[in-house]
């Protein structure tokens, strides 16, 4: 099955500078990627996601790109701000009859320093 | 708008008294989810229905018991709670299953459920 591994668990950058969480998968089967904001005490919020035909997708301030021949993608923030403090999971699945399970990452909680 | 809605939000129930946790959601989606997430850790998928098919996965324990009485709702019974059952519980939903081309998965504000 699917194995997703994220990193780095926590991370701490000042306001207004980027932030960066990574992750690599197994399966090259996967064709899906979603990023996932979860702040305390509440559900995971998808944020943006990709698909393997495209290589790299922005909104504003947030980025995802896809490495599909080295298995990894990458979440991107840009000015970060107090309200991205977070902890945030990378996931993935393919659309492979029986394979359609979303598989998570372990999470990064990230911290932004006003 | 159309969300995931859990009920009830917080939910307090002894040791091995049966509980039941409510999903609705008026997206109309195909695929509901239950996930079970500890504290700091991923949420971990328990089962899913797709339409009325249940699809349970392979690691998840017989206390736990899902209805999908209608396309709107779904249930959670947990039939025997253990003190390791204490967890924050998802529910989520996606139009189709998969990673087909209109797949998004989005996740309702949870449950919290501590056992005594």
């Amino acid at each position: 099955g699917e194995n997703v591994e994220q990193h780095p668990s926590t991370l701490s950058v000042q306001e207004g500078d980027s932030a960066v969480i990574k992750c690599t998968y197994s399966d090259s089967a996967s064709n899906y990627f979603p990023w996932y904001k979860q702040e305390l005490g509440k559900g995971p919020q998808l944020i943006i996601d990709i698909r393997s035909n495209v290589g790299e997708k922005k909104d504003q301030r947030i980025a995802v790109t896809l490495n599909k021949t080295a298995k990894h993608f990458s979440l991107h923030i840009t000015e970060t701000q107090p309200e991205d403090s977070a902890v945030y999971f990378c996931a993935a699945t393919s659309s492979n009859f029986g394979n359609e399970k979303l598989t998570f990452g372990t999470g990064t909680r990230l911290t932004i320093i006003p | 708008d159309a969300m995931v809605i859990q009920n009830p939000r917080y939910q307090v129930t002894q040791f091995g008294k049966p509980v039941t946790l409510s999903c609705s959601q008026t997206l109309n989606h195909n695929v509901m989810y239950w996930y079970q997430q500890k504290s700091s850790q991923a949420p971990k998928l328990l089962f899913h229905y797709y339409d009325k098919d249940f699809n349970n996965e392979a690691d998840t324990p017989d206390n736990f018991q899902s209805r999908r009485p209608n396309t709107s709702f779904c249930f959670l019974d947990i039939r025997s709670p253990g003190l390791g059952d204490a967890a924050m519980y998802l529910c989520a939903t996606s139009r189709e299953p998969g990673g087909g081309p209109s797949y998004e998965q989005y996740f309702g504000p949870g449950t919290r459920l501590t056992v005594t």
